[in-house]
């Protein structure tokens, strides 16, 4: 069965910073990556999708990015983090026209 | 740009009561799925239709798609305090991009014990 990995669960940093979160996904090849921001328990905010290594697409400008370095490894990452960045990130891995979503991480920035 | 709106937004049900929430678009979609999420939890998918018309039923919940698969509904019979959480629901386009769905932005159940 396929599993979906974020890491970490949660995560404070203070503004200016740098970010990076991990999601890996088991048990399945050439899935469909998405990163997701959620706030305040409500709706998803699509931020980025791939459909294969290296393949990126952006749906909302901001100062985040994103990197598929293999082919169940989705990244999402800052070089300077705003007080606006704080949320809940999802990721989600999909085959056909279901998407399944890890655990989230919960980022807090300060 | 496709938009899914949900409706109630909110809703506060003794445990026992039966509840219809809904999700309206004036944009068709190929299919539609129904995620519930939990407070600091991923959304979890209950159910994807596919057909206009079509129900399916997942013990207590009730799920149906639209003849012109524009909208849906979940109708939960006696609803639990188990039952609480953020309904979601997404639609796959028909346009053909089978990338991306359009996510509402949920209804909140809480069943009171």
């Amino acid at each position: 069965s396929q599993t979906i990995h974020q890491w970490p669960a949660t995560l404070v940093q203070p503004v200016g910073s740098p970010l990076s979160l991990e999601c890996t996904v088991e048990g399945t090849s050439n899935p469909n990556l998405y990163w997701y921001r959620q706030a305040a328990g409500r709706g998803l905010q699509l931020l980025f999708y791939s459909v294969g290594i290296g393949q990126i697409s952006s749906e909302v400008p901001q100062n985040l990015s994103a990197s598929r370095p293999q082919d169940r490894q989705f990244i999402l990452s800052s070089k300077k983090l705003l007080l606006s960045d704080s949320g809940f990130y999802l990721c989600a891995w999909s085959q056909v026209n279901e998407q399944f979503f890890g655990p989230g991480t919960r980022l807090t920035v300060l | 740009t496709q938009l899914l709106e949900q409706s109630p937004q909110f809703l506060s049900i003794q445990e026992g009561e039966n509840l219809t929430v809904y999700c309206n678009s004036s944009s068709v979609f190929s299919s539609l799925q129904w995620y519930r999420q939990e407070p600091g939890e991923g959304p979890v998918l209950l159910v994807t239709v596919v057909t206009g018309g079509e129900v399916k039923k997942l013990k207590r919940l009730t799920f149906q798609f639209g003849d012109a698969r524009k909208d849906s509904s979940l109708h939960i019979t006696a609803a639990q305090p188990g039952d609480t959480g953020l309904y979601l629901c997404a639609g796959e386009d028909s346009g053909g991009s089978n990338y991306k769905l359009t996510f509402g932005k949920g209804t909140l159940l809480t069943v009171n014990p």
